[in-house]
């Protein structure tokens, strides 16, 4: 069957990095995507990985490992309004998203 | 403001009722998406559309229809509501017809059904 797994919460501190992991077991693959939730809004797009490798946008970083079916999402300089839930979500065979759960990312100062 | 609108962004429903939630979008985008997501849950697929005129079934889409008659309207009804359809549901898009992943969602109705 096709797996997104992914924490359910973590807690870092303001000003310090975290790095939310990743695994997917998915038909077929055809990209890796992250999203940012902040609670009671919609999810918004951070980041797509197709290739091996760290993808780096600011603040935010993703990387990708296709063989280990493996992804992480790296926040730096962590701000209170990070406070958010974090979603992994697989492109698969079909083209159709599979998503985790989600990883709720509590930021103390 | 470009973007996705849904209504109503929030509803109490009586079991065996019927109801429609709206999604309109200004964007021009191809393809549109309902989910629904529950807590400790990923989003979960209910129904998609590539383009005008045409509908496809996803994960979940017992108990659900939509129609695109248009490429800016993508209606979700539920014929006759049940409790276990209480959720919050997403109207998603994308420019291209296929699903490249890059999703601009709307801000969510929430439903209640007693």
């Amino acid at each position: 069957g096709q797996n997104i797994d992914q924490p359910t919460e973590m807690t870092a501190t303001e000003g310090a990095i975290v790095q939310i992991n990743c695994t997917y077991q998915t038909s077929g693959f055809n990209g890796l995507f992250w999203y940012q939730q902040h609670a009671g809004e919609a999810p918004t797009f951070l980041s797509y990985n197709v290739l091996d490798g760290l993808e780096e946008k600011g603040r935010f970083s993703s990387f990708l490992s296709r063989s280990k079916g493996y992804s992480y999402l790296l926040l730096k300089e962590l701000q209170m309004k990070d406070s958010a839930s974090y979603l992994c979500a697989s492109l698969d065979s079909n083209y159709q998203l599979i998503w985790g759960a989600g990883t709720k990312l509590i930021i103390k100062p | 403001i470009a973007g996705i609108t849904q209504a109503p962004t929030s509803q109490i429903l009586a079991a065996g009722r019927r109801m429609t939630l709206r999604c309109t979008q200004d964007m021009r985008h191809n393809a549109m998406y309902w989910y629904r997501q529950d807590l400790g849950l990923g989003l979960r697929l209910i129904h998609y559309s590539n383009t005008a005129g045409t509908t496809g079934k996803g994960e979940v889409p017992d108990g659900y229809s939509v129609s695109r008659a248009n490429t800016d309207d993508f209606p979700l009804t539920l014929a006759s509501a049940v409790p276990s359809q209480t959720s919050v549901y997403f109207c998603a898009s994308s420019p291209t017809s296929g699903n490249t992943g890059e999703l601009f969602f709307g801000e969510g109705s929430r439903l209640t059904v007693l």
